[in-house]
């Protein structure tokens, strides 16, 4: 089974502070990507990445950045958090070119107070 | 216009029911097409992929119609199970990219 983990279930942070979002996944997948899913909204892409050190900006990259500097790990950065980035963020990995299905990691609630 | 527009819901259907969802993308060129399901506070999982000729597994049948440029998900004899929020899932721009419609909310009452 595939296994995507991100490093915290939940996260309280105060505006203006540096977080960090970590994922990894087991597969060997080349694809990542982050999303944020807000009620009324769905999920949005963020960021994504194809290879290693690789990254492109999805629909709403403002206030984030990435990272990728191993193959199973993918990093979502907020430079200073602010309240409007509170949000369930969501990462999920594809195997390569020609494979759609995105498999999820369980989500990080982040709050910034 | 979002790309993906779906029917927020809620649905609520007894056990047994058929209940039928559908959902609209405005990219015409868009290839692949896909539904997820998303339980209550956890991740969105595969369902099933949508295919031109329609598709059933199960007690699923999903449906496209490129003309329309809709796509349909048919559940029949609803379990209680079958509580969640189905995802229309439509790839974009990039082969690689997925859009995600806004969700639609089905509780299946006993």
């Amino acid at each position: 089974d595939v296994k995507v983990t991100q490093s915290s279930r939940y996260l309280v942070k105060r505006t203006g502070e540096k977080v960090f979002l970590e994922c990894v996944q087991d597969m060997d997948h080349e694809n990542m990507f982050w999303y944020r899913q807000d009620p009324g909204l769905g999920l949005r892409l963020i960021y994504f990445s194809y290879d290693v050190k690789m990254k492109e900006k999805g629909d709403i990259p403002e206030g984030y950045s990435v990272s990728r500097e191993k193959k199973e790990r993918f990093s979502l950065i907020l430079e200073s958090a602010s309240t409007n980035q509170t949000s369930m963020y969501l990462c999920a990995s594809t195997r390569g070119q020609g494979s759609y299905e995105q498999y999820f990691g369980p989500g990080t609630r982040l709050t910034v107070t | 216009r979002k790309e993906v527009e779906q029917d927020p819901g809620p649905f609520n259907v007894p056990e047994g029911a058929t209940v039928a969802f559908n959902c609209t993308y405005s990219n015409s060129a868009s290839q692949s097409f896909f539904w997820y399901r998303q339980d209550c506070r956890k991740e969105p999982k595969l369902l099933m992929s949508v295919y031109s000729s329609g598709n059933e597994d199960g007690r699923f049948t999903a449906q496209l119609n490129r003309a329309s440029q809709y796509i349909s998900l048919l559940i029949r004899d609803s379990k209680l199970s079958d509580s969640a929020t189905y995802l229309c899932v439509v790839n974009s721009g990039s082969a690689r990219q997925l859009t995600f419609g806004s969700g639609t909310q089905l509780t299946v009452l006993p």
